[in-house]
């Protein structure tokens, strides 16, 4: 099952310009990630939020989280051709189970 | 973070037959996932594997065809059983631990 949406699917920049990706989610969350994944192989974890932050920063990463519209951004600032990879958010509906479900992602290309 | 070694990394089958793939974490991890990443695809949770006992199986997902086996906490295998083309996907497991979730590199299968 998936969590919720990713917007856009696709996205293409140049270096050095900023790249804002949106997430979507159904359910009540205990935290939201976001992944990297390049090449279609493992994912590389890049920031936790959890339910009682909004915002939170990284490096060169800057995420939002809205609770009450059950969205999350990442917005990555001077990117580099080395960002070219899909990013995924996910999401811990109980920390229970643990399970983390994943949104559907976003192709981000980064031209030099 | 605790490091996930997975293989095969890859694997060309011929339809009809079996298929284990196995994840060994370095250090101890509460829970154990798997996933299925279809091409182009984001990453859909398949069960959680419960150490000794059955693995929790997500909705679409059957024992039968993905049975699952945790006989410790460093260790899980996935078959992927009686093979068709439409199973041809990325498999990853996941461990979660104090640090977080830590993903294995993937196995990229090819059914023919």
């Amino acid at each position: 099952s998936q969590q919720g949406e990713e917007d856009p699917q696709a996205l293409s920049i140049q270096e050095g310009e900023n790249a804002t990706m949106n997430c979507s989610y159904k359910t009540s969350i205990n935290n939201l990630q976001w992944y990297r994944q390049n090449s279609g192989r493992g994912l590389v974890h890049l920031i936790l939020i959890r339910s009682n932050e909004r915002e939170k920063h990284s490096g060169r990463l800057r995420v939002t989280l809205d609770t009450s519209k059950k969205s999350s951004s990442l917005l990555i600032t001077a990117s580099r051709a080395a960002d070219t990879a899909s990013y995924f958010c996910a999401t811990v509906v109980s920390s229970n189970t643990g399970k983390l479900i994943f949104g559907q992602g976003t192709t981000l290309q980064v031209k030099p | 973070s605790a490091v996930i070694s997975q293989k095969p990394s890859r694997d060309i089958c011929q339809r009809g037959t079996s298929l284990t793939i196995q994840c060994q974490v370095d250090s101890q991890v509460t829970m154990m996932f798997w996933y299925r990443q279809q091409p182009g695809q984001s990453l859909t949770l398949i069960a959680t594997a419960n150490q000794g006992s059955e693995a929790t199986y997500e909705s679409g997902f059957v024992i039968d065809k993905f049975p699952i086996s945790r006989p410790n906490l460093t260790f899980s295998t996935l078959t992927v059983s009686n093979m068709s083309p439409e199973d041809s996907s990325i498999y990853l497991c996941s461990g979660q631990g104090s640090y977080g979730y830590t993903f294995g590199s993937g196995t990229r299968l090819t059914v023919v």
